[in-house]
């Protein structure tokens, strides 16, 4: 069975930084592209970003550009997402997605989920 | 950037009744899209892809169809279970995932 368990949420000042984390297990994670998409509590989901199954793809909404950076180790079969310079519209739900197949950014699986909240 | 509308924002029906949920695309996006499932405190659920193919141990009373910028979602009888918010999706070769705002599905 696929299981994508997010950690690393929490509540952290505007300007501020977060690493939240993603183990997969249940598949080949080294295999699969994944991403991060978001949920504002209450709203609707935005993808953030994308990382390839060796790293060697990695894109980002225009959003986090420049203040997120998504990374991988597939001998720990964990994702990662590093937020830096938080701002008040970061605050969300982060899910982490497997991906379906090669070149298509369909998300099959997703984790529980984990909440960040900026705010002073 | 592609935006998906989806129609109606929300929706009431009844246990056995047919519904439609629409998907339009601000341009034309061929079959590049997916449908989900989402209920309150729950991640989404991967339903449809490629417009009109079925996950793997979806319900067969869920069936997608369109293509180009007008898509449609149908539930042909309506489960309690079915009561949720969909959403539509798409992606495309420039790197970009676009979400619609979601249809929320009432008793």
């Amino acid at each position: 069975e696929v299981q994508l368990l997010e950690s690393g949420g929490g509540l952290e000042q505007p300007g501020g930084s977060l690493r939240l984390s993603c183990a997969a297990s249940g598949f080949t994670f080294s295999n699969y592209a994944m991403s991060w998409v978001r949920q504002d509590p209450g709203k609707g989901l935005e993808w953030v970003s994308v990382i390839s199954s060796i790293s060697g793809h990695i894109y980002y909404a225009d959003s986090v550009k420049g203040r997120f950076t998504i990374s991988r180790d597939n001998s720990k079969n964990t994702l990662y997402l590093q937020m830096s310079g938080l701002r008040a519209e970061d605050t969300a739900v982060y899910y982490c997605a497997r991906h379906k197949e090669i070149g298509k950014w369909y998300f099959v699986n997703w984790g529980q989920g984990t909440l960040v909240t900026v705010s002073s | 950037a592609i935006q998906l509308t989806q129609s109606p924002s929300s929706l009431s029906a009844s246990v056995g009744d047919r519904v439609t949920i629409t998907c339009r695309a601000s341009q034309d996006i061929s079959s590049a899209l997916a449908w989900y499932q989402q209920k309150p405190g729950e991640a989404p659920k991967f339903l449809i892809y490629d417009a009109s193919t079925l996950e793997s141990g979806v319900p067969s009373t869920f069936s997608g169809s369109g293509s180009g910028t007008d898509f449609t979602l149908t539930i042909s009888s309506l489960q309690p279970e079915d009561f949720a918010t969909y959403y539509c999706q798409h992606f495309n070769n420039y790197h970009q995932v676009t979400f619609g705002q979601g249809t929320r599905l009432e008793i």
